[in-house]
């Protein structure tokens, strides 16, 4: 079964400044990648997605994230951080030939100071 | 129209009321999921619909029911809850349905549950 680790539960950055979150996979092939940001009280939006081909995604907002096979990884990255980004954020991973499963990390909270 | 919408946005119940959740959109998405999610953690699935017919049920407790009365229309049952049953309660769709997870869900603002 495919399971997905955020190793940082809450990041604080400045308005302007880059960011970059983690998401690291476990699952016996390539799954189907996502990230998907929930503002409070809210339900949660896509914000990209990987399934094969070229390893860097670019989604929605401006954000972009890298996916690389050899560190089972997924990160999510935005080079200029706005104060509307605070939100949590959700990597999941999706069985290739599974079902419609989604398997959600636990999430980073991104606070932003001005 | 891109949207989910689910009713109430917020509900209140004792554990011997009975409730229901909606869920409803007209995007022509075939399957439509329910999540429950707890304070500070991430959504879980507790059921997925796939062309009206349940396809998963993540072996939630037989005090929530589901039922898909037609293909834009999601509905939650609610019996006998327990207090821990109290969180945000997430509808989703996807196109297509078919059993696969590489569809974009979309997801509603959720209905928050609060169980006394």
């Amino acid at each position: 079964a495919q399971s997905v680790t955020q190793p940082d539960i809450h990041i604080t950055v400045s308005e302007g400044a880059s960011l970059e979150l983690r998401c690291n996979y476990s699952y016996g092939a390539t799954p189907y990648l996502f990230w998907y940001v929930q503002s409070p009280g809210q339900g949660l939006q896509l914000l990209l997605k990987y399934f094969s081909g070229d390893t860097l995604v670019q989604g929605i907002k401006g954000f972009e994230a890298e996916f690389k096979r050899s560190q089972s990884s997924f990160n999510l990255r935005k080079p200029s951080v706005h104060w509307s980004d605070a939100a949590e954020y959700f990597c999941a991973v999706g069985a290739k030939g599974g079902s419609e499963k989604l398997v959600f990390g636990k999430g980073t909270k991104l606070t932003v100071n001005p | 129209d891109t949207e989910v919408t689910q009713t109430p946005k917020h509900l209140v119940m004792g554990m011997t009321n009975k409730k229901s959740l909606k869920c409803e959109q007209h995007m022509g998405h075939r399957a439509m999921y329910w999540y429950k999610q707890k304070a500070k953690k991430p959504p879980e699935l507790m059921f997925v619909y796939s062309y009206e017919k349940l396809s998963i049920n993540e072996s939630v407790p037989s005090r929530f029911s589901p039922e898909c009365p037609n293909s834009s229309l999601l509905n939650l049952h609610l019996h006998a809850l327990q207090p821990e049953d109290s969180a945000l309660y997430l509808c989703a769709s996807s196109q297509g349905g078919g059993g696969t997870a590489a569809n974009e869900q979309f997801f509603g603002p959720g209905t928050r549950l609060t169980v006394l």
